[in-house]
């Protein structure tokens, strides 16, 4: 079965450095997200991305992030300047086309100290 | 106000139970409705979309009220592998692509 590759599985990095979350979308999908989960909290969206550019983004996604799809496989999400607030589980998705089921990968555990 | 509120339960329920869990959700105009399963640290897996007429999976039943704008999900014969969080998924419009999540209901299935 399909499914959405993420790698790391986690990542420890220091207040201040940037970071890339990597993930490799279902091959026939064409809209890309990403999410994130604060311990015990909800799942929130940061981003949707399609047809190369940015379709949709939060309140959260601000000028410290930032997504690219750097060939036709990879889809990532990079942090310029991690805080400590960034500590979260990032969840990439994607999905065949608008308002249809949303398939997640297994996460990145990021830890900004 | 909240996109989409469920009650964070726990519930704890004992194997062969039913459980109906509800969500509410805000925008009138949702077009899309989805129950997703999430276990401890890990992604969140579709369990089943909702459709207008209702629909059944097995032990899972999903509904929709439009008027009322809420979904449910119900679960007969519990199992204790249905422990998980239950999250309702809204879409809030059939342009946008954007999923609001629900905080999650918390089921524990006791031998």
């Amino acid at each position: 079965e399909p499914e959405v590759t993420q790698t790391p599985s986690h990542q420890v990095t220091q207040m201040g450095q940037e970071v890339i979350l990597r993930c490799v979308p279902i091959s026939n999908h064409l809209y890309f997200y990403w999410y994130r989960q604060i311990l015990g909290q909800k799942v929130e969206f940061l981003v949707s991305f399609y047809n190369n550019e940015i379709s949709e983004k939060s309140e959260i996604f601000d000028d410290q992030f930032s997504v690219e799809r750097p060939d036709g496989s990879n889809f990532t999400l990079k942090i310029r300047s991690t805080k400590l607030e960034d500590s979260a589980m990032y969840f990439c998705a994607s999905t065949h086309g608008v308002a249809t089921e949303a398939f997640f990968g297994q996460g990145t555990r990021l830890t900004v100290v | 106000r909240k996109e989409v509120e469920q009650d964070p339960g726990p519930f704890n329920v004992p194997e062969g139970a039913t459980v109906a869990f509800n969500c509410t959700y805000s925008n009138s105009a949702s077009q899309s409705f989805f129950w997703y399963r999430q276990d401890c640290r890990k992604e969140p897996k579709l369990l089943m979309s909702v459709y207008s007429s209702g629909n059944e999976d097995g032990r899972f039943t999903a509904q929709l009220n439009r008027a009322s704008q809420y979904i449910s999900l119900l679960i007969r014969d519990s199992k204790l592998s249905d422990s998980a969080t239950y999250l309702c998924v809204v879409i809030p419009t059939n342009t946008g692509n954007q999923f609001y999540f629900g905080t999650g209901t918390s089921l524990t299935v006791i031998p």
